[in-house]
Protein backbone atom coordinates (compact mmCIF):
# COMPACT_ATOMS: atom_id res chain seq x y z
CA UNK A 1 0.00 0.00 0.00
CA UNK A 2 1.09 3.53 -0.49
CA UNK A 3 1.82 6.01 1.60
CA UNK A 4 -0.11 8.33 -0.16
CA UNK A 5 -3.22 7.32 -2.75
CA UNK A 6 -4.57 9.96 -5.15
CA UNK A 7 -6.81 8.91 -8.43
CA UNK A 8 -4.60 9.90 -11.42
CA UNK A 9 -7.82 10.88 -13.42
CA UNK A 10 -8.02 12.54 -15.89
CA UNK A 11 -10.56 14.81 -14.56
CA UNK A 12 -12.17 16.66 -17.01
CA UNK A 13 -14.58 19.41 -16.38
CA UNK A 14 -16.66 22.41 -17.96
CA UNK A 15 -15.19 25.94 -17.52
CA UNK A 16 -16.79 27.14 -14.34
CA UNK A 17 -17.23 24.12 -12.54
CA UNK A 18 -15.96 23.09 -9.24
CA UNK A 19 -13.32 20.92 -8.90
CA UNK A 20 -12.87 18.63 -6.03
CA UNK A 21 -9.02 16.56 -5.87
CA UNK A 22 -8.78 14.47 -3.06
CA UNK A 23 -5.95 12.07 -1.47
CA UNK A 24 -5.79 9.58 1.13
CA UNK A 25 -2.75 8.82 3.23
CA UNK A 26 -1.75 5.58 5.74
CA UNK A 27 0.98 7.72 8.19
CA UNK A 28 -0.73 9.33 10.95
CA UNK A 29 2.80 11.33 11.62
CA UNK A 30 2.36 13.36 8.60
CA UNK A 31 1.52 16.74 10.28
CA UNK A 32 2.48 19.43 6.76
CA UNK A 33 -0.10 19.03 3.93
CA UNK A 34 0.49 20.89 0.35
CA UNK A 35 -0.40 21.30 -3.12
CA UNK A 36 1.51 21.65 -6.08
CA UNK A 37 0.06 22.44 -9.48
CA UNK A 38 2.82 21.09 -12.38
CA UNK A 39 1.61 21.76 -16.24
CA UNK A 40 3.72 20.08 -18.92
CA UNK A 41 6.95 19.92 -18.46
CA UNK A 42 7.60 22.11 -15.93
CA UNK A 43 8.44 22.64 -11.97
CA UNK A 44 6.01 22.05 -9.32
CA UNK A 45 4.59 25.18 -8.33
CA UNK A 46 3.07 25.45 -4.60
CA UNK A 47 -0.45 26.49 -4.07
CA UNK A 48 -1.60 25.67 -0.76
CA UNK A 49 0.26 24.42 2.38
CA UNK A 50 -1.62 23.44 5.60
CA UNK A 51 -0.75 21.89 8.84
CA UNK A 52 -3.51 21.14 10.86
CA UNK A 53 -7.25 20.11 10.00
CA UNK A 54 -9.54 22.46 8.92
CA UNK A 55 -9.91 24.76 5.76
CA UNK A 56 -7.68 27.41 4.23
CA UNK A 57 -8.53 29.58 1.30
CA UNK A 58 -6.72 31.26 -0.82
CA UNK A 59 -8.72 33.34 -3.81
CA UNK A 60 -10.85 30.09 -5.72
CA UNK A 61 -8.64 27.66 -3.99
CA UNK A 62 -9.75 26.10 -0.74
CA UNK A 63 -7.72 23.23 1.13
CA UNK A 64 -9.28 20.79 3.64
CA UNK A 65 -7.78 18.80 5.82
CA UNK A 66 -8.97 15.64 7.67
CA UNK A 67 -6.33 14.36 10.04
CA UNK A 68 -8.47 11.41 11.85
CA UNK A 69 -9.85 10.36 8.64
CA UNK A 70 -6.14 11.19 6.97
CA UNK A 71 -8.03 12.96 4.12
CA UNK A 72 -7.48 15.76 2.07
CA UNK A 73 -8.87 17.82 -0.67
CA UNK A 74 -8.56 20.68 -2.91
CA UNK A 75 -11.58 22.94 -4.26
CA UNK A 76 -10.94 24.66 -6.84
CA UNK A 77 -14.00 27.47 -7.83
CA UNK A 78 -14.85 28.79 -11.34
CA UNK A 79 -12.44 26.79 -12.84
CA UNK A 80 -10.49 28.04 -15.38
CA UNK A 81 -9.06 26.55 -19.00
CA UNK A 82 -5.81 27.61 -17.63
CA UNK A 83 -5.85 25.39 -14.58
CA UNK A 84 -5.74 22.59 -16.68
CA UNK A 85 -2.65 20.61 -15.42
CA UNK A 86 -1.63 17.89 -13.01
CA UNK A 87 -2.61 18.45 -9.44
CA UNK A 88 0.02 16.90 -6.68
CA UNK A 89 -0.63 16.42 -2.95
CA UNK A 90 2.46 16.34 -0.88
CA UNK A 91 3.09 15.28 2.76
CA UNK A 92 5.65 15.30 5.36
CA UNK A 93 5.92 14.44 9.01
CA UNK A 94 8.00 17.61 9.78
CA UNK A 95 10.72 16.01 10.91
CA UNK A 96 11.77 15.44 8.37
CA UNK A 97 12.66 17.29 4.89
CA UNK A 98 11.04 14.29 2.79
CA UNK A 99 8.26 15.32 1.30
CA UNK A 100 6.20 12.06 -0.22
CA UNK A 101 3.91 12.69 -3.26
CA UNK A 102 0.78 11.89 -4.64
CA UNK A 103 0.59 10.15 -8.01
CA UNK A 104 -1.21 13.57 -9.41
CA UNK A 105 -4.64 14.24 -10.70
CA UNK A 106 -4.97 15.44 -14.37
CA UNK A 107 -7.47 18.15 -14.93
CA UNK A 108 -8.79 19.15 -17.61
CA UNK A 109 -10.82 22.25 -18.10
CA UNK A 110 -12.95 22.15 -21.39
CA UNK A 111 -14.04 25.70 -22.42
CA UNK B 1 13.26 37.71 -5.09
CA UNK B 2 14.35 35.11 -7.97
CA UNK B 3 13.60 31.43 -7.39
CA UNK B 4 15.09 28.16 -7.45
CA UNK B 5 17.36 27.95 -10.68
CA UNK B 6 18.65 24.73 -11.94
CA UNK B 7 20.85 24.07 -15.32
CA UNK B 8 21.12 23.04 -17.29
CA UNK B 9 17.44 22.85 -18.29
CA UNK B 10 17.71 20.20 -20.78
CA UNK B 11 21.19 17.12 -20.75
CA UNK B 12 21.92 14.93 -23.58
CA UNK B 13 24.73 12.18 -22.18
CA UNK B 14 24.98 8.79 -23.74
CA UNK B 15 25.37 5.45 -21.68
CA UNK B 16 28.53 5.50 -19.22
CA UNK B 17 28.87 9.31 -19.68
CA UNK B 18 28.70 11.67 -16.29
CA UNK B 19 25.75 13.98 -15.98
CA UNK B 20 26.38 17.01 -13.32
CA UNK B 21 22.91 18.98 -12.18
CA UNK B 22 22.80 22.13 -10.64
CA UNK B 23 20.57 23.61 -7.80
CA UNK B 24 20.96 27.63 -6.60
CA UNK B 25 18.02 27.75 -3.48
CA UNK B 26 16.22 30.69 -3.60
CA UNK B 27 17.68 33.82 -1.28
CA UNK B 28 17.66 33.08 2.16
CA UNK B 29 17.19 29.19 1.53
CA UNK B 30 19.95 26.55 3.52
CA UNK B 31 17.55 23.62 2.73
CA UNK B 32 17.84 22.26 -0.63
CA UNK B 33 16.00 18.58 -1.91
CA UNK B 34 16.54 16.44 -4.71
CA UNK B 35 13.26 14.56 -6.73
CA UNK B 36 13.67 12.90 -9.45
CA UNK B 37 10.11 12.25 -11.70
CA UNK B 38 10.09 9.31 -14.06
CA UNK B 39 7.76 9.32 -16.97
CA UNK B 40 4.25 8.63 -15.52
CA UNK B 41 5.31 8.33 -12.02
CA UNK B 42 4.77 11.11 -9.20
CA UNK B 43 8.31 12.78 -7.30
CA UNK B 44 10.54 10.85 -5.56
CA UNK B 45 12.35 11.87 -2.91
CA UNK B 46 16.12 11.45 -3.37
CA UNK B 47 18.54 13.56 -0.64
CA UNK B 48 18.52 16.51 1.59
CA UNK B 49 20.94 18.91 2.04
CA UNK B 50 21.57 21.66 4.19
CA UNK B 51 24.94 23.84 3.64
CA UNK B 52 28.42 21.30 3.62
CA UNK B 53 25.87 18.61 5.17
CA UNK B 54 23.74 15.56 3.67
CA UNK B 55 20.79 15.53 5.94
CA UNK B 56 18.89 12.22 4.60
CA UNK B 57 19.57 10.53 1.99
CA UNK B 58 17.28 8.31 1.73
CA UNK B 59 15.99 7.81 -1.86
CA UNK B 60 19.43 7.97 -3.20
CA UNK B 61 20.42 5.12 -5.31
CA UNK B 62 23.46 3.41 -3.20
CA UNK B 63 25.72 3.24 -6.38
CA UNK B 64 26.59 6.30 -8.94
CA UNK B 65 24.70 8.67 -7.46
CA UNK B 66 25.79 11.95 -4.70
CA UNK B 67 24.84 14.71 -3.77
CA UNK B 68 26.89 18.23 -2.41
CA UNK B 69 25.93 21.66 -0.77
CA UNK B 70 29.52 23.39 -0.78
CA UNK B 71 29.32 26.23 1.33
CA UNK B 72 29.85 28.58 -1.59
CA UNK B 73 27.87 27.88 -4.76
CA UNK B 74 25.25 25.82 -5.79
CA UNK B 75 24.09 22.58 -5.11
CA UNK B 76 24.97 19.47 -7.55
CA UNK B 77 23.28 16.11 -8.27
CA UNK B 78 26.15 13.73 -9.54
CA UNK B 79 25.22 10.85 -11.81
CA UNK B 80 28.57 8.75 -12.91
CA UNK B 81 28.02 6.21 -15.55
CA UNK B 82 24.48 7.00 -16.56
CA UNK B 83 22.29 4.18 -17.78
CA UNK B 84 19.01 4.67 -19.94
CA UNK B 85 16.97 4.65 -16.79
CA UNK B 86 18.13 7.72 -15.53
CA UNK B 87 16.39 9.59 -17.91
CA UNK B 88 14.11 11.29 -16.01
CA UNK B 89 13.45 15.21 -15.23
CA UNK B 90 15.40 15.82 -11.82
CA UNK B 91 13.94 18.64 -9.21
CA UNK B 92 15.20 20.76 -6.69
CA UNK B 93 13.66 22.59 -4.13
CA UNK B 94 14.45 24.74 -1.59
CA UNK B 95 13.09 25.83 2.16
CA UNK B 96 13.86 28.13 4.49
CA UNK B 97 13.52 25.62 7.72
CA UNK B 98 13.05 22.23 8.00
CA UNK B 99 9.87 20.76 7.79
CA UNK B 100 7.88 24.38 5.80
CA UNK B 101 6.92 24.68 2.55
CA UNK B 102 8.87 23.45 -0.34
CA UNK B 103 9.63 26.00 -3.68
CA UNK B 104 11.01 23.95 -6.71
CA UNK B 105 13.07 25.07 -9.53
CA UNK B 106 11.86 24.33 -13.23
CA UNK B 107 13.95 20.69 -13.65
CA UNK B 108 16.46 19.19 -15.20
CA UNK B 109 15.74 17.14 -18.16
CA UNK B 110 18.23 14.21 -18.82
CA UNK B 111 18.19 12.18 -21.11
CA UNK B 112 20.52 8.92 -21.65
CA UNK B 113 21.30 7.72 -25.20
Amino acid sequence: QKEVEQDPGPLSVPEGAIVSLNCTYSNSAFQYFMWYRQYSRKGPELLMYTYSSGNKEDGRFTAQVDKSSKYISLFIRDSQPSDSATYLCAMNPGNTGKLIFGQGTTLQVKP
Amino acid sequence: NAGVMQNPRHLVRRRGQEARLRCSPMKGHSHVYWYRQLPEEGLKFMVYLQKENIIDESGMPKERFSAEFPKEGPSILRIQQVVRGDSAAYFCASSPQQGTEQFFGPGTRLTVL
